[in-house]
């Protein structure tokens, strides 16, 4: 399996609401990422996980909690988003916790619009 | 910190027209640069990266890139392109712990 996989594909929400983004990998990788890409804008990374610790939050609101259950999945939670928030959210993985070096896998992001 | 450049925003070619999409950086450390593609429809895929070594690096449907240090760029070739290379590019650096990516090229291949 060389597969990222992002759940919802698509999702709608308030601004009070709080919902989750799922991320899952299935090639034994231990980095995983969450990235933010606007329209015509290149993916921004948000946080980092290397062997299930968190190693970079690059200064991301607190309104977006990460979370790394365990070494398959990574989750994005949201809460009290504003409206320029709304974006494609990325996951990735790659082999090792050393980012820089390696090919990351990306999921196909879940397009999140918040009203 | 480390930044990328990428010169071309949007390139328009003839099918088996030569392809070239330029790329600088700028970082004071080890590089390590990739090209990603998005073909409509798919997800971000690697196409080619550069560690060390050989400073003319392949990559997959007959792309190249070559590092000229001195310049700091990664430009990405192709002699000759197919209207299935219609995609978005994105060159990247990897500098400490962190991937940078470029604003993007999108190619259209005219058939």
């Amino acid at each position: 399996d060389t597969e990222v996989t992002q759940t919802p594909k698509h999702l709608v929400m308030g601004m009070t609401n709080k919902k989750s983004l799922k991320c899952e990998q299935h090639m034994g990788h231990r980095a995983m990422y969450w990235y933010k890409q606007k329209a015509k804008k290149p993916p921004e990374l948000m946080f980092v996980y290397s062997y299930e610790k968190l190693s970079i939050n690059e200064s991301v609101p607190s309104r977006f909690s990460p979370e790394c259950p365990n070494s398959s999945l990574l989750n994005l939670h949201l809460h009290a988003l504003q409206p320029e928030d709304s974006a494609l959210y990325l996951c990735a993985s790659s082999p090792s916790g050393t980012t820089s070096y390696n090919e990351q896998f990306f999921g196909p992001g879940t397009r999140l619009t918040v009203l | 910190a480390q930044s990328v450049s990428q010169h071309n925003h949007h390139v328009i070619l003839s099918e088996a027209a030569s392809l070239e999409l330029g790329c600088n950086y700028s970082y004071g450390g080890t590089v390590n640069l990739f090209w990603y593609v998005q073909y409509p429809g798919q997800h971000l895929q690697l196409l080619l990266k550069y560690f060390s070594g050989d400073p003319l690096v392949k990559g997959i449907k007959g792309f190249e890139a070559e590092f000229i240090k001195s310049k700091f760029s990664f430009n990405l070739r192709k002699p000759s392109v197919q209207w299935s290379d219609t995609a978005e590019y994105f060159c990247a650096v990897g500098g400490y712990q962190k991937v940078t990516f470029g604003i993007g090229t999108k190619l259209q291949v005219i058939p």
